[in-house]
């Protein structure tokens, strides 16, 4: 199974700034990563696919990067509507695996 | 617009056998991927597996030999069998439509939470 490393673990920050948050892959996942973001008591929303293309929908101060092994999702210009949790998903092979996820709290 | 919803038990007893339906409106689970993941006190979050179009099956080799996804897509719904539960297997129970194009789950159920215990 590729095992899905992300960090940090949770994060504080303030309405306002910019975070990032890595997800490592134990191998090559070939741009094949996608990312949700959750919110207290909701289901998973899909905000990036293809590491880098942004679900319909979803504001543009959200951004993926990375290929290989590495990859990033960074929010800009933080709104108070984006503090929940966030994991990141290998879509490269079966069995697809989640990261640990990251809670993105305010400060 | 695609709408998916989880039902079944609440709460399983260990050694029996969990089952979950999810009942999908606005689209054919005769297209596409269905399926289930589930979330763990703790936040961890794992896929059980999936059903296709045509009803082939992909399951999570951990959970193999414990687990069947089927349906009936004259009720265009889908299910989750779980067998042999132990306390470890207390999650939130998620149905979810599998994007191909995406690699990823673009609609989803609002999850059931299911605790094992006697």
């Amino acid at each position: 199974d590729i095992q899905m490393t992300q960090s940090p673990t949770s994060l504080a920050a303030s309405v306002g700034e910019s975070v990032t948050i890595t997800c490592l892959a134990s191998e090559d996942i070939y741009g094949s990563l996608v990312w949700y973001q959750q919110k207290p008591g909701k289901s998973p929303q899909l905000l990036i696919y293809g590491a880098t293309i942004l679900e319909d929908g979803i504001p543009s101060r959200f951004s993926g990067s990375g290929s290989d092994t590495q990859y990033s999702l960074k929010i800009n210009s933080l709104q108070p509507e984006d503090f929940a949790s966030y994991y990141c998903q290998n879509g490269s092979s079966t069995p697809w695996t989640f990261g640990g996820g990251t809670m993105l709290e305010l400060k | 617009e695609v709408q998916l919803q989880e039902s079944g038990p609440g709460l399983v007893k260990p050694s029996q056998s969990l089952s979950l339906t999810c009942s999908v409106t606005g689209y054919s689970i005769t297209s596409d991927y269905w399926g289930w993941i589930r979330k763990f006190p703790g936040n961890k979050m794992e896929w059980i597996g999936h059903i296709s179009y045509s009803g082939s099956t992909n399951y999570n080799p951990s959970l193999k030999s414990r687990i069947s996804i089927t349906r009936d897509t004259s009720k265009n719904q889908f299910f989750l069998q779980l067998n042999s539960v132990t306390t470890e297997d207390t999650a939130t129970y998620y149905c979810a439509r599998y994007a191909v194009n995406y690699g990823g789950y673009d609609f989803w159920g609002q999850g059931v939470m299911v605790t094992v215990s006697s």
